[in-house]
């Protein structure tokens, strides 16, 4: 079953403006990291946030992660066409080295120029 | 950056026939890879595990002897897909990580494209 569930499914919005996605899981966790795929691609990693950290940074992406409601968000502010693209969040139960992750269900941003 | 080179893109294939995908590290080494199944708009599902120079470790309800694994090599894991049916039409995604970083995230190959006739 899938740990993660992201919401919304589908965003559209226009470009400059900020989009934020959400994701829950179910069990313990490690870490949680969140990825990005264009259409018909593999996954690039976009950024990883451990338990023990609440907020993470990276560019014009802002992670958060409360383990108290096990849910996390990924802001991406000042979106630009290129952001237009599914984003997966994924959990990894045992850490780096022997990781094994699992894969939320995926919001399909869409960003309108 | 790391790249993991997933070949072939895509494959068209008669029903009963068998196809093999390959997934290189290009740049580093990888004594573990990973091999998803990704439905149309769908999340990606772990199939397996592949450990190189030993059997590969299957996700409940994943049959081996249909999708059997072979890390020959640090650098190699190959996916084939035996006797399929329109069933196993599906992306078909490997990742790997660098053995030698132990702090490094997954990177994934672009994807192999199944359609089985």
């Amino acid at each position: 079953s899938q740990q993660g569930e992201e919401d919304p499914q589908a965003l559209s919005i226009q470009e400059g403006e900020n989009a934020t996605m959400n994701c829950s899981y179910k069990t313990s966790i490690n870490n949680l990291q969140w990825y990005r795929q264009n259409s018909g691609r593999g996954l690039v990693h976009l950024i990883l946030i451990r338990s023990n950290e609440r907020e993470k940074h990276s560019g014009r992406l802002r992670v958060t992660l409360d383990t108290s409601k096990k849910s996390s968000s990924l802001l991406i502010t000042a979106s630009r066409a290129a952001d237009t693209a599914s984003y997966f969040c994924a959990t990894d139960s045992r850490g780096f080295g022997n990781e094994k992750l699992t894969f939320g269900t995926g919001t399909r941003l869409t960003i309108i120029p | 950056g790391a790249v993991v080179s997933q070949h072939p893109s895509w494959v068209i294939c008669k029903s009963g026939t068998s196809v093999k995908i390959e997934c290189r590290s290009l740049d580093f080494q990888a004594t573990t890879m990973f091999w998803y199944r990704q439905f149309p708009k769908q999340s990606l599902m772990l199939m397996a595990t592949s450990n190189e120079g030993s059997k590969a470790t299957y996700e409940q309800g994943v049959e081996k002897d249909k999708f059997l694994i072979n890390h020959a090599s640090l650098t190699l894991s190959t996916l084939t897909v035996t006797s399929a049916h329109p069933e196993d039409s599906s992306f078909y995604i490997c990742s790997a990580r660098d053995s030698g970083q132990g702090r490094s995230p997954l990177h994934f190959g672009n994807g192999t494209r199944l359609t089985v006739t």
